[in-house]
């Protein structure tokens, strides 16, 4: 079965820093990974996604996230957070079907 | 870049009523939309694959009598929530592939999500 594991509820980091969103996922194939961005009472925005090639993706507003296939993670990084980041982040995955999984969310809060 | 709205953003009603959201794909057709149900502080939970001119695939303990889905034209799929209760207060958000073929390596685009509350 698919699976995706974010295990952090919330992220907090401080204006200027750097930060992480850890995701992790089981699934049997290959994966397409995602990562959605959600504001307060909005839909979910695509960020950036991995489907092959170079691990390291590069997504909208500086975000990127690394495939790693032997950890299965695909966290999601930015080298210097904004205060206007802060929201809630969503990790998905699909190996091949109709249907995403997503991981639980993890809130990101960035401190000025 | 591909946007989808969904009306109402907002509805409250009685218990037993039933309430109709949409789901529009405004600047591209989608043969395929998604609806979630995302519960406080949980993931999303795919409730059903809408399909453009044919029926609705339920997820595993969705009660399709009970949240019809119709997907009459490539731009508006639509959920009802026949005869609500209480439990089925939440948020609903609606997806759509912008591609006319769907393909499972590509993003979804989501709608702002409804807020059902019933009393």
């Amino acid at each position: 079965a698919q699976s995706v594991a974010q295990p952090e509820d919330q992220v907090n980091v401080a204006e200027g820093n750097p930060l992480t969103v850890k995701c992790t996922y089981s699934v049997s194939g290959n994966p397409y990974l995602f990562w959605y961005v959600q504001y307060p009472n909005r839909g979910l925005q695509f960020l950036l996604k991995y489907i092959t090639g170079d691990n390291l993706v590069k997504g909208s507003y500086g975000f990127e996230a690394e495939f790693n296939k032997s950890q299965t993670s695909f966290h999601l990084k930015k080298p210097s957070a904004l205060v206007s980041d802060s929201a809630l982040y969503f990790c998905a995955v699909n190996s091949g079907t109709y249907k995403y999984i997503f991981g639980t969310g993890t809130r990101l809060k960035v401190l000025a | 870049g591909a946007v989808v709205s969904q009306h109402p953003s907002r509805v409250i009603c009685k218990s037993g009523t039933s309430v109709k959201i949409e789901c529009r794909s405004l600047d591209f057709q989608a043969t395929t939309m998604f609806w979630y149900r995302q519960f406080p502080k949980q993931s999303l939970m795919l409730m059903a694959t809408s399909n453009e001119g044919s029926k609705a695939t339920y997820e595993q303990g969705v009660e399709k009598d009970k949240f019809l889905i119709n997907h009459a034209s490539l731009t508006l799929s639509t959920l009802t929530v026949t005869s609500a209760h209480p439990e089925d207060s939440s948020f609903y958000i609606c997806s759509a592939d912008p591609n006319l073929a769907f393909s499972s390596y590509n993003e979804q685009f989501f709608g702002p999500g409804t807020r059902l509350t019933v009393l």
